[in-house]
């Protein structure tokens, strides 16, 4: 089966500018994270998903921040104006039914936005 | 409110040499854990995980990592390192009996070097 995608791997914009990440989960998939690395730090929850509707987003930093995932299939993760401190690997995992500890998350090889 | 903290922001082992990992947690509720890698250029893997269950987890590669309550720890080991190993490790813990396992808490990764 086809994996997590994440596109773009790599995206460099200027400080204010608008950037779009996008994932496209495992097919099938209901539950769909979205993660966050800033550079020296932990891996941090963002947001959950399942199907479209956002069932948890407590770890968004702040309302620069956009997600959406509209017919319950790929996701976006927009950060509008971009500050300097967004900068960091931004990663994409999905997983059928995360009621069940069996049910592993795959996770995408990331997006690593640098905001200059 | 859980925490994870991996002693050792860098390992360097010989090939052929024992690796281990630490991992500790602190954790209000009984934790599920798990141990992830990433290998460059890839997304995160899961490598192993505990869920209550035996306490000593076997995982793939030859991995393994015990669960010891008394020290609050989890640490990853493998007998004998290969050169494949080289990658970041990441220990990441989640409330038991929680409605989603796929919402993490991370520590701060590991990476281990493995040397001729």
């Amino acid at each position: 089966e086809a994996g997590v995608t994440q596109f773009p791997s790599h995206s460099v914009i200027e400080k204010g500018q608008t950037v779009t990440l996008r994932c496209d989960p495992i097919s099938g998939h209901d539950n769909l994270y979205w993660y966050r690395r800033v550079m020296g730090k932990e891996i941090k929850f963002l947001l959950h998903f399942v199907k479209e509707s956002k069932q948890d987003e407590s770890g968004m930093p702040n309302n620069r921040f956009l997600a959406e995932r509209t017919g319950g299939t790929y996701s976006t993760l927009k950060v509008q104006p971009a500050e300097l401190e967004d900068s960091g690997v931004y990663f994409c995992a999905s997983s059928q039914d995360p009621g069940q500890v069996a049910s592993p998350l795959h996770f995408g090889n990331g997006t690593r936005l640098t905001v200059t | 409110a859980q925490s994870v903290t991996q002693l050792g922001s860098h390992v360097s082992v010989s090939e052929g040499a024992l690796v281990l990992l630490r991992c500790n947690y602190s954790s209000s509720v009984p934790p599920y854990l798990f141990w992830y890698v990433q290998y460059p250029n890839q997304g995160l893997q899961l490598l192993l995980k505990y869920t209550s269950a035996a306490t000593l987890v076997k995982g793939i590669n030859g991995f393994e990592a015990e669960f010891k309550k008394s020290e609050t720890s989890f640490h990853l080991t493998k007998p004998s390192a290969h050169m494949s190993d080289a990658a970041e490790y990441f220990c990441a813990v989640t409330p038991a009996g929680g409605t989603s396992y796929g919402k993490l808490t991370f520590g701060q990764g590991t990476i281990l070097t493995v040397h001729p």
